[in-house]
């Protein structure tokens, strides 16, 4: 079945840094990739959606200078959690789709831990 | 816009009995339905999914589900469940739109816990 690699899986890191998660699609071609938050005992949040080669979409009340998404290829996805402070401490997870009527295929997730 | 309901937040079961998680969803247009379970500290693993055809789609692990329109419906059975089925279930939902991508809204999850 479809894969995707979301790396790392746990990163902790002092206040005021910035901190990059890797999405890959490794055995399809993802055309578009999310990324979402999650909190603790909750739901998927979606943060913003990004089509290769294009600008990322992103939800209402998401700042998008803070999360910085590029899509540069089929195959990969990163967010930046730019400056981050405690409040951003949450699960991180990406997905990719290969198309129209496909299922998001989705990464084990990040947890992003900021002290 | 859609919308998720998914009406119990934890189900506790008895190992080897059936389970049935509920999932109820509204949308103006037409949609695709899926269930994902998340195991801790993972991303979503896709169980089943609904695009068209028949009504009633099997997924991983031995799970099933039915669409039901009129009811707007989709709850997910098992017959007999095992421990290593206890995780969060995720219903979603997505319009059908034509080329692109498309933005699926989930449910707040079901915890489901089988005990032994």
């Amino acid at each position: 079945g479809a894969v995707v690699s979301q790396h790392p899986s746990w990163v902790i890191c002092k206040s005021g840094t910035s901190v990059k998660i890797e999405c890959r699609s490794l055995d399809f071609q993802a055309t578009t990739m999310f990324w979402y938050r999650q909190f603790p005992k909750q739901s998927l949040m979606l943060m913003a959606t990004s089509n290769e080669g294009s600008k990322a979409t992103y939800e209402q009340g998401v700042e998008k200078d803070k999360f910085l998404i590029n899509h540069a290829s089929l195959t990969l996805s990163t967010l930046t959690v730019t400056s981050a402070h405690p409040e951003d401490s949450s699960f991180y997870i990406c997905s990719g789709a290969g198309g129209s009527g496909q299922p998001q295929h989705f990464g084990d997730g990040t947890r992003l831990s900021i002290l | 816009a859609q919308s998720v309901t998914q009406l119990d937040s934890q189900v506790p079961v008895f190992e080897e009995a059936p389970v049935e998680l509920r999932c109820n969803y509204s949308s103006s247009v037409s949609v695709y339905l899926f269930w994902y379970v998340q195991y801790p500290n993972q991303g979503l693993q896709l169980l089943l999914k609904y695009l068209s055809g028949s009504t009633l789609v099997k997924g991983i692990n031995g799970f099933e589900a039915e669409f039901n329109k009129s009811q707007t419906s989709f709850h997910l059975r098992k017959p007999s469940v095992h421990i290593s089925d206890t995780a969060e279930y995720f219903c979603a939902v997505s319009d059908r739109r034509s080329g692109g991508y498309q933005k699926v809204t989930f449910g707040t999850g079901t915890k489901l816990q089988v005990i032994p």
